[in-house]
């Protein structure tokens, strides 16, 4: 089983809609959470953190359910420049702050 | 400030060869990782250096990969002989160490394709 999960894709929504994307870890000693954003032949960035109580950051929605091991995004009023790969990341206590990285999720945005 | 730099950006080569990558993290940057993604997967993490020590090379496959960090700054990775496998992006990562974030700072990647 993967480290972390997520749907492929790819979703294809038009402009303005609102789209979730969702991610599963299996490791429960994992300690901390984020999004990443990863543009088509770009280097990775940080997008969000994913706190418990959950996070937004203008149109975007972190959550986070460490009983679920289950961790989401939501983009509302999407934008042609969201269209991205969108990595969930995770990291596991004591890891020497490693990152592990979801195989992403491809979200295109259309006109 | 600048970014993280990397080069070559892209590389071609044939099996068997041999193959370097450099990288120059932010400065200040004590940690440094490399990722290998391979085409429609995340980042894997090969190796991991504080200053100019390994902190953790376990995914590294060690009979052909080997990287260094000689004067605890910019960094190697060395690939030989290439397999076609290992066609991927290798993309190098900065972070500081003295801080609560996990934020790890990416620099644009070297593409390489084996043939």
């Amino acid at each position: 089983r993967k480290e972390v999960e997520q749907d492929p894709g790819p979703f294809n929504v038009p402009e303005g809609a609102t789209v979730a994307f969702n991610c599963t870890y299996s490791n429960s000693a994992s300690q901390s959470f984020f999004w990443y954003r990863q543009d088509c032949r770009k280097e990775p960035k940080l997008l969000m953190s994913v706190y418990s109580s959950g996070n937004e950051d203008g149109r975007f929605t972190a959550q986070l359910n460490r009983a679920s091991q289950y961790i989401s995004l939501l983009i509302r009023d999407s934008k042609l420049s969201d269209s991205a790969t969108y990595l969930c990341v995770v990291t596991l206590s004591g890891s020497a702050r490693q990152l592990t990285f979801g195989s992403g999720t491809q979200l295109t945005v259309l006109p | 400030e600048a970014g993280v730099a990397q080069s070559p950006r892209y590389k071609i080569i044939e099996k068997r060869q041999s193959v370097a990558f450099w990288c120059n993290p932010i400065s200040g940057h004590a940690t440094l990782y490399w990722y290998q993604q391979i085409l429609g997967q995340g980042p894997k993490l090969l190796i991991q250096f504080q200053n100019n020590g390994v902190v953790d090379d376990s995914q590294l496959p060690k009979d052909r990969f080997s990287a260094e960090r000689l004067k605890g700054v910019d960094s190697t990775l060395k690939i030989q002989p290439a397999k076609l496998e290992d066609s991927a992006v290798y993309l190098c990562a900065s972070s500081l160490v003295e801080t609560n974030s996990y934020e790890q700072y990416f620099g644009p990647g070297t593409r390489l394709t084996v043939t």
